[in-house]
């Protein structure tokens, strides 16, 4: 069964900051890695997929993960975190190209600090 | 931007009471789905269906839920009777043919009095 571990549950950066999510995953077969950001009250937005490839991958808002097999890890980073960035990141696997369901991990609430 | 619709925002009900939840995928997509979102919980995915068959669900989805693709836009996932537990953020989400990320709709916050 595929599961997905975020280990912080609460990070608090300052403005301006670097920033990295941890994310490890459990998934027998071709891993198909998700990050989400959910603000306050909204929905699920994309941030960045990794579907095979290039271990680094590029998203919106700045945000970049690497996918490393060797360690089953898909972290998040920023290099310089925006006020705006506050908000709760959920990572997930899927499989079958993406078109079957999704595993959440229990999210990360990401706190910004001026 | 094509995206994923969902009415209504909020939908308070009393428990027993059957609700019907409407969502509207993206219009070249072929997989659909429901997930749920307990209150300060992680996402669960409850249901996955394709070529108007359910191809996957949890244990959450059991004999009180049910989905249907009535027309050719519109995907409802229906709660025959609905239980205290049953409150929570319910997620529509759309995917495409190939390789494909899905695409959530902006969720309906179920309250069960």
């Amino acid at each position: 069964a595929q599961s997905v571990t975020q280990p912080d549950i609460h990070i608090t950066v300052s403005e301006g900051a670097s920033l990295e999510l941890r994310c490890n995953y459990s998934y027998g077969a071709t891993p198909y890695l998700f990050w989400y950001v959910q603000s306050p009250g909204q929905g699920l937005q994309l941030l960045l997929k990794y579907f095979s490839g290039d271990t680094l991958v590029q998203g919106i808002k700045g945000f970049e993960a690497e996918f490393k097999r060797s360690q089953s890890s898909f972290n998040l980073r920023k290099p310089s975190v925006h006020w705006s960035d506050a908000a709760e990141y959920f990572c997930a696997v899927g499989s079958n190209f993406g078109n079957e369901k999704l595993t959440f991990g229990t999210g990360t609430r990401l706190t910004i600090i001026p | 931007e094509p995206e994923v619709t969902q009415t209504p925002s909020h939908q308070v009900t009393q428990m027993g009471q059957e609700v019907i939840l409407r969502c509207v995928p993206i219009s070249n997509h072929l997989y659909f789905y429901w997930y749920r979102q307990i209150l300060g919980q992680k996402v669960e995915f409850l249901v996955s269906f394709y070529n108007n068959e359910i191809s996957e669900k949890s244990e959450i989805f059991d004999d009180q839920f049910s989905v249907e693709r009535p027309d050719g836009s519109n995907f409802t996932l229906k709660i025959r009777s609905t239980k205290l537990e049953d409150s929570a953020m319910y997620f529509c989400a759309s995917s495409g043919f190939g390789v494909s990320e899905q695409y959530f709709g902006p969720g309906t916050r179920l309250t069960v009095t």
